[in-house]
């Protein structure tokens, strides 16, 4: 089975802060994704990867990068974070489809 | 571009009873067209697939035909239980950067 681990199932951050979302997969997957889960909006791409020091843009990069240093790790960063970027953030991996996802970030930003 | 549209929830049922969550999607191409299932607190979950035109995809007693015709994916299940109580998101994968789509999803509810 595959396994996509996010290290931390919530946190807390304050305004301004600079924040590490990481994200592991085992199953030597090309590709990796970030989404952000919305109440209403569903799921919205940040950013992928297919892969190593590769990265493309998703539909909402804004406020965010993201790092693909090896295969297996793909981080999202938020420079400074804002309270517009409270949310959930899944992980995901692929090699073609479907995408295998994490069990989800919860980020509140206060 | 590719976009999936699908009934606004939440949804409430009792158990045993039918289930239907409508999915309408709009891509250019032959897109692949997936259900995933997020039960609370998890993420999501791949529930059932399919890849070409008038394919079934079957899981967990759940089914959804893909009709090219009415570019619609529609998710059924004949009984439900109070164990299928989660959030149901319908996508579609255009086949282009790896780029999936995703519908906003529907919280459903079953009641005992």
């Amino acid at each position: 089975d595959v396994k996509v681990t996010q290290s931390s199932r919530y946190l807390v951050k304050r305004t301004g802060e600079k924040v590490f979302l990481e994200c592991v997969q085992d199953m030597d997957h090309e590709n990796m994704f970030w989404y952000r889960q919305d109440p209403g909006l569903g799921l919205r791409l940040i950013y992928f990867s297919y892969d190593v020091k590769m990265k493309e843009k998703g539909d909402i990069p804004e406020g965010y990068s993201v790092s693909r240093e090896k295969k297996e790790r793909f981080s999202l960063i938020l420079e400074s974070a804002s309270t517009n970027q409270t949310s959930m953030y899944l992980c995901a991996s692929s090699r073609n489809s479907p995408l295998h996802f994490g069990n989800g970030t919860r980020l509140t930003v206060t | 571009g590719d976009s999936v549209t699908q009934m606004e929830g939440p949804v409430t049922l009792s158990e045993e009873a039918f289930l239907t969550i409508n999915c309408t999607y709009t891509a250019t191409g032959y897109p692949s067209l997936f259900w995933y299932v997020q039960y609370p607190g998890e993420g999501l979950q791949l529930l059932l697939k399919a890849t070409k035109a008038d394919d079934k995809g079957s899981n967990k007693g759940f089914e959804a035909t893909y009709r090219k015709e009415t570019t619609s994916f529609h998710l059924e299940k004949g009984s439900v239980q109070v164990s299928d109580s989660a959030v149901y998101f319908c996508a579609l994968d255009g086949h282009n950067n790896n780029d999936m789509r995703f519908g906003a999803g529907t919280r459903l509810t079953v009641k005992p």
